[in-house]
């Protein structure tokens, strides 16, 4: 069965540093999203991105936040310089498209900001 | 802008039990979403609802919408531990396809 899949499944940062956070979402889907969620509390959306570009964001996603799709594959989330509060688990989510279904989520990446 | 709201937060029930989770929100809104959640573990889609007055069912569980109310719930029927996750219900803008999370209810069933 297709799946969302995110890399890395950990990652432990130093405040200030620069962080990439990888998806490569399901095939033929159009739609491509982060969501965020501190420690099991309320999913957040961050941002959605359709054609090669965001089609909406949240407050939440600053300027240190940025997404692209490097490869047709590839969805990357990135932040620039991390800040204690970017701790976090950072789930990648895709749609097909064709209509509202639902979001199929990746397993997240936890995000520890030192 | 679109605001959904879930209660309650936390529930603790006795196996065997029947229980409702309420998921209000704020502005129209012609779809809505059950996902469940194990602790440490991704978003699970359990149900879509695309329309007023849509009723799904699987297993214990039982979703429907009023759209006219903006509310949806999620029965629990005869309540088993294998059910205790945390449910999140989701709403998406008419016209948009940014999915807003309720607060999530967290839900404890004791055997």
């Amino acid at each position: 069965e297709p799946e969302v899949t995110q890399t890395p499944s950990h990652q432990v940062t130093q405040m200030g540093q620069e962080v990439i956070l990888r998806c490569v979402p399901i095939s033929n889907h159009l739609y491509f999203y982060w969501y965020r969620q501190i420690l099991g509390q309320k999913v957040e959306f961050l941002v959605s991105f359709y054609n090669n570009e965001i089609s909406e964001k949240s407050e939440i996603f600053d300027d240190q936040f940025s997404v692209e799709r490097p490869d047709g594959s590839n969805f990357t989330l990135k932040i620039r310089s991390t800040k204690l509060e970017d701790s976090a688990m950072y789930f990648c989510a895709s749609l097909a498209g064709r209509g509202l279904g639902e979001l199929f989520f990746g397993e997240g990446s936890r995000l520890t900001v030192l | 802008e679109l605001k959904v709201e879930q209660n309650p937060l936390f529930l603790s029930m006795q196996e065997g039990k029947n229980y409702t989770i309420y998921c209000n929100y704020s502005t129209t809104s012609d779809r809505l979403y059950w996902y469940r959640q194990d602790p440490g573990k991704s978003l699970e889609s359990l149900f879509v609802l695309l329309s007023n007055g849509a009723v799904k069912q699987e297993g214990r569980l039982m979703a429907s919408l009023d759209t006219k109310a903006r509310l949806s719930t999620l029965h629990i029927t005869a309540a088993v531990h294998d059910l205790s996750a945390t449910y999140f219900c989701a709403a998406t803008t008419s016209g948009t396809y940014k999915y807003i999370f309720g607060t999530g209810t967290r839900l404890k069933v004791l055997a």
